[in-house]
């Protein structure tokens, strides 16, 4: 069974500090995504990473691939109270389905 | 861009009663689309992929009696909840795969609240 390890589950910190979100797996990916999803919404698509080690910016969000394609990190520079959300990594399998990790709640403060 | 429409976003019904939910790619034809059940503070989980015109593929555990897909067009997929019982309440969620945008080309419904009482 693959799974994906996201941590932390939970995150509160003060606007502008830097924060990472780590996702891990012993299985290897094709490709791997990053969503972001608001208190009763869908999540929405924030990157795909493809290729191993590659690395992703969008605006003060930093998304890593590893090497191995076995793990994946989210960085978000001076974080900003809009950044509040829950950050789900989800693995794409070779069906062409995802496998979501348990994501990570993020709280920014003012 | 690409925008999936689900509706509705929220049902309150009665134990023993059905309930439909319709997932719409607006923009885009959707060979493949997919429900997922999310129960509060935790992850996505797979229910079922439906493909256009056969059978859903449903994940173990998953009760292809209880939750029956449909998906009758490249634009449209629907998740009836039979005979529902408060367990069922939860958080539904559709997405729908954009075949020009390959592998990646996923799009997620607003999402689904089902409260049984």
């Amino acid at each position: 069974t693959q799974l994906l390890e996201q941590s932390p589950q939970f995150l509160s910190i003060q606007e502008g500090e830097n924060l990472t979100v780590y996702c891990n797996s012993s299985s290897v990916f094709s490709s791997l995504q990053w969503y972001r999803q608001e208190p009763g919404e869908g999540p929405v698509l924030l990157v795909t990473v493809v290729t191993g080690g590659e690395v992703k910016k969008l605006k003060r969000l930093t998304f890593q691939f590893g090497d191995a394609r076995k793990d994946s990190s989210l960085h978000i520079t001076a974080a900003q109270p809009g950044d509040t959300g829950l950050y789900l990594c989800a693995g794409v399998l070779p069906s062409g389905n995802l496998i979501f990790g348990k994501g990570t709640k993020l709280s920014v403060k003012p | 861009g690409a925008v999936v429409s689900q509706h509705p976003s929220w049902v309150i019904c009665k134990s023993g009663t059905s309930v439909k939910i319709e997932c719409r790619s607006l923009d885009f034809q959707a060979t493949t689309m997919f429900w997922y059940r999310q129960f509060p503070k935790q992850s996505l989980m797979l229910m079922a992929t439906s493909n256009e015109g056969s059978k859903a593929t449903y994940e173990q555990g998953v009760e292809k009696d209880k939750f029956l897909i449909n998906h009758a067009s490249l634009t449209l997929s629907t998740l009836t909840v039979t005979s529902a019982h408060p367990e069922d309440s939860s958080f539904y969620i559709c997405s729908a795969r954009d075949i020009k945008q390959g592998v990646w080309g996923y799009t997620f419904g607003s999402g689904t609240r089902l409260t049984v009482v």
